[in-house]
């Protein structure tokens, strides 16, 4: 099955421990990106990659790594994560460039940080 | 930046009713995706529509790309049809960034 799949699916954590939410597609999808939703401020974008060992900052990187080894996976890296960054996390991954094709997404990650 | 702006915010429906949602957006666009985001927060992918019509099931949807707008139209609605419906678009100016910009949504609760 044709999917994005994302790890874990929830997750409790205390400031400055870090974490790594896996990101994963099975389509040999070029384009991946992350976003996290927050009540009142949508879905905004993190990070975006357009190839393997090619990624750019979104609207909203700051306190977040990406890193893209393998063209299949693309984790998310919260080094010293803050309570700001409670939020549901999306993974999402597209064949080309993300403005011309459709967009797939995991099934999010809730993440609470306290 | 590109504005999306969808209405109305919040549809309360009887089990099999019809409806149909708006989305309107500020700018030319290179992508239109409708999505439901369920009760477990979800992002289920209905239709990816640019310009056009499609339809699959009791759901279909219109955009007309000229002026600016898109519909979808949810016919003989389901208790399981409950839950958020966003219309997101990349704006066709955006540069390699390629990010959904996401309208507000529309909360629609069907009930039995």
């Amino acid at each position: 099955e044709a999917q994005v799949t994302q790890n874990p699916r929830y997750l409790i954590t205390v400031t400055g421990k870090k974490l790594t939410v896996t990101c994963s597609q099975n389509m040999n999808h070029e384009y991946m990106s992350w976003y996290r939703q927050d009540p009142g401020l949508g879905l905004r974008q993190i990070y975006y990659s357009m190839n393997v060992e090619v990624t750019d900052k979104g609207d909203v990187p700051e306190g977040y790594k990406v890193s893209r080894k393998e063209k299949r996976n693309f984790p998310l890296i919260l080094e010293s994560p803050s309570p700001n960054q409670t939020s549901l996390y999306f993974c999402a991954s597209s064949l080309g460039l993300g403005q011309s094709y459709e967009q797939y997404f995991g099934p999010g990650t809730r993440l609470t940080v306290t | 930046g590109i504005q999306v702006e969808q209405s109305p915010p919040d549809l309360i429906l009887q089990e099999g009713a019809n409806s149909t949602l708006r989305c309107n957006f500020s700018d030319s666009v290179n992508n239109l995706q409708w999505f439901h985001q369920n009760p477990w927060g979800q992002l289920i992918n209905l239709f990816y529509i640019p310009s056009g019509t499609k339809q699959n099931g009791r759901l279909s949807a219109t955009t007309v790309a000229t002026e600016r707008y898109s519909l979808l139209y949810i016919s003989s609605s389901q208790t399981t049809d409950s839950g958020v419906y966003f219309c997101a678009v990349v704006e066709r100016d955006g540069g390699s960034q390629g990010n959904l910009i996401f309208g507000k949504g529309t909360k629609l609760s069907v009930k039995p």
